[in-house]
């Protein structure tokens, strides 16, 4: 039971370029998240899913694009990569979306923008 | 929409002390409060959580919470610190609204001394 696993863990690109990070649970959760985190900002969720299919924004959905063609994986996409992007990124699952779920969270991706 | 704020950005104690982190919340009904944990190069990973009941809750590694609804507050405690507790450490209260989509605080950063 790996829980969730993120691919890469680094990855330094270009201003310009594009890039999909992947996203992988295999806890059967329904919900899952992206989130990036910046030095005194905290997690700032950037799009989440709540089931196979569907996407939805989250506060900082600008410049990403996400899919969940398949339950257990949620991609993120970055079509044209700015420096503003350089960020780390998590993703997360939860069981379903109750108010009291726990989130369960991915190492994370360091993602540097140059 | 619910908010959550964490005065401290950093937090300096002596191995062996006592800790206590703040945490203020925003909500209009009964909040659902969580604790997660930040290693250094690590995902988040919770170390309690509150919906109802006991004001008391007790999580993982010796830490502790108390919900106090006249302060608007949900403060981490742990009576002895370890070097190991060296962390950053998030906040959150569940979604409203309609969406269960969780709000973080900007985290604190505990160091710990020897």
């Amino acid at each position: 039971n790996a829980g969730v696993t993120q691919t890469p863990k680094f990855r330094v690109l270009k201003t310009g370029q594009s890039m999909t990070l992947l996203c992988a649970q295999d806890m059967n959760h329904e919900y899952m998240y992206w989130y990036r985190q910046d030095p005194g900002m905290g997690l700032r969720l950037i799009h989440y899913s709540v089931g196979e299919g569907t996407t939805a924004k989250g506060e900082v959905p600008d410049g990403y694009n996400v899919s969940r063609l398949k339950k257990q994986n949620f991609l993120l996409g970055l079509e044209s990569a700015a420096p503003s992007q350089t960020s780390v990124y998590f993703c997360a699952s939860s069981f379903l979306g109750g108010l009291e779920e726990t989130q369960y969270f991915g190492p994370g991706t360091r993602l540097l923008v140059l | 929409a619910q908010s959550v704020t964490q005065p401290d950005i950093h937090i300096t104690v002596s191995e062996g002390a006592s800790l206590e982190l703040r945490c203020n919340y925003s909500y209009g009904a009964t909040p659902y409060l969580f604790w997660y944990v930040q290693s250094p190069g690590q995902g988040l990973q919770l170390l309690l959580k509150y919906f109802s009941g006991d004001t008391l809750v007790q999580g993982i590694k010796g830490f502790e919470a108390e919900f106090k609804r006249s302060q608007s507050s949900f403060n981490l405690r742990k009576p002895s610190v370890h070097w190991s507790d060296a962390a950053e450490y998030f906040c959150a209260v569940g979604g409203s609204g309609g969406s269960y989509i969780p709000t973080f605080g900007r985290g604190t950063s505990l160091i710990v001394h020897p």
